[in-house]
């Protein structure tokens, strides 16, 4: 069955610092797809990244990049020089065929 | 402007009073989808749809309905609300079948309260 694992329920981070978001996921399908979305305080979810699981190169957004490692099943968010702004909920996703799994996602604060 | 709009955005109702949350996107997105939200589970798949007229289960549609008579709605039902469907609901979008890669756009949210 698929599973999608976020191991970090809350972080603490300095301003400028770098972050690294876990995800590690589970499947047997060969062709899946990684999201990362964005939850504020105000509810809405933001869209920030998407890996394929054939896709050679590690996508990248921006500060936003996707740290994907095939054989072991992860999928980690790194977000460059943190920003007050992304202070968030940070919820990873695996989307194969027409289904969709969340993880239970990770609460990062950014400390001025 | 592009976007998934829900309503209402907060009900407060009482166990067994049948209520719809509504849901229209103005994408001409063939994918629709419901999720509930809480704490320390994320997000939650209740129901989805691939085109209008076909619908599927998530991996959390008791006590839900939905239908898709057209392309932009997406209501859920629920026929007899109890208090563990107290939640945030979300509404999402996308185009493109099973295979497509795009993201979701999500409506803003629905806070229903179940006393």
């Amino acid at each position: 069955a698929q599973k999608i694992t976020q191991t970090q329920p809350g972080m603490f981070v300095q301003e400028k610092e770098a972050v690294t978001l876990d995800c590690t996921y589970d499947t047997s399908d060969p062709s899946y797809g990684l999201f990362w979305y964005k939850q504020p305080s105000s509810g809405e979810m933001i869209f920030l990244i998407y890996q394929g699981s054939y896709d050679q190169q590690n996508a990248t957004e921006g500060r936003y990049s996707l740290n994907f490692q095939k054989a072991r099943k992860s999928a980690n968010l790194v977000i460059s020089a943190s920003q007050l702004g992304d202070s968030a909920m940070y919820f990873c996703a695996m989307k194969w065929a027409s289904k969709i799994i969340f993880g239970s996602g990770t609460r990062l604060s950014i400390r001025p | 402007e592009a976007q998934v709009t829900q309503n209402p955005r907060y009900l407060i109702t009482v166990t067994g009073k049948k209520l719809t949350v509504t849901c229209s996107q103005n994408m001409n997105h063939e994918y629709m989808s419901w999720y509930r939200q809480d704490p320390g589970l994320g997000l939650r798949q209740i129901y989805y749809s691939m085109n209008v007229e076909a619908t599927d289960k998530g991996d959390v549609p008791e006590g839900y309905k939905v239908s898709r008579k057209e392309k932009r709605n997406f209501p859920l039902i629920l026929e007899s609300p109890s208090p563990n469907q107290t939640s945030l609901y979300f509404c999402a979008s996308r185009p493109g079948g099973s295979n497509s890669n795009q993201p979701q756009h999500f409506g803003d949210g629905t806070r229903l309260s179940i006393l």
